[in-house]
């Protein structure tokens, strides 16, 4: 079953401007991590945000956690044509890491 | 380091026939996973291992499909019969320990026609 649901599903943005993905999960996490996969690749780790945390920032990227509406965003800033994928989050409860179905970003020239 | 490895890379089978996909984990690592990514179904946990002790097959759809992981190097996803709607791409990854980084192969892109 899925845990994470990502929204939007997908989404295209000038190069430049911001990009925005949420990531919505059901049942209490351990930590809530975000992957990058290109076309034709394996996906890519991020970054990782524990539960106990509500803001983690990596560069460009800035993610939040929100555990009492069991939400998460991953903002890219100032993006870039290179930062065309899919991007997903990852859910860990513990016993399991479960993934949604994934954000397809398009950076329009 | 390599990474994890995965092979074949590519594989078109016709219906019936077995189907082995490899992986080689990250040296070191004690968690290995299986994941299975359509369009329609997206990215599926199929079975994890820790310490090379199957924990999690809750995600193998049906009996058609076996893993096996028989020593911390190496583990193999069996299918045996394939069908068309196997069709798929078969990431295997691993993580040093469940909770941490998870680290993907390149995928095994499965046809079978």
């Amino acid at each position: 079953s899925q845990q994470g649901e990502e929204d939007p599903q997908a989404l295209s943005i000038q190069e430049g401007e911001n990009a925005t993905m949420n990531c919505s999960y059901k049942t209490s996490i351990n930590n809530l991590q975000w992957y990058r996969q290109n076309s034709g690749r394996g996906l890519v780790h991020l970054i990782l945000i524990r539960s106990n945390e509500r803001e983690k920032h990596s560069g460009r990227l800035r993610v939040t956690l929100d555990t009492s509406k069991k939400s998460s965003s991953l903002l890219i800033t100032a993006s870039r044509a290179a930062d065309t994928a899919s991007y997903f989050c990852a859910t860990d409860r513990g016993d399991k890491i479960i993934f949604g179905k994934g954000t397809r970003l398009h950076i329009l020239p | 380091d390599a990474g994890v490895i995965q092979s074949p890379r590519h594989e078109v089978t016709e219906m019936g026939q077995e189907v082995t996909l490899r992986c080689k984990p990250i040296s070191g690592h004690n968690s290995l996973f299986w994941y299975r990514q359509t369009m329609m179904r997206g990215l599926e946990l199929l079975i994890y291992f820790n310490n090379n002790v199957p924990i999690d097959d809750s995600g193998m759809p049906e009996d058609r499909f076996s893993a096996k992981m028989p020593n911390a190097s190496f583990s193999t996803l069996k299918i045996q019969p394939s069908e068309p709607r196997d069709s798929a791409v078969y990431f295997c990854a691993s993580s040093s320990t469940l909770g941490n980084t998870i680290y993907f192969g390149e995928g095994s892109w499965l046809t079978v026609v």
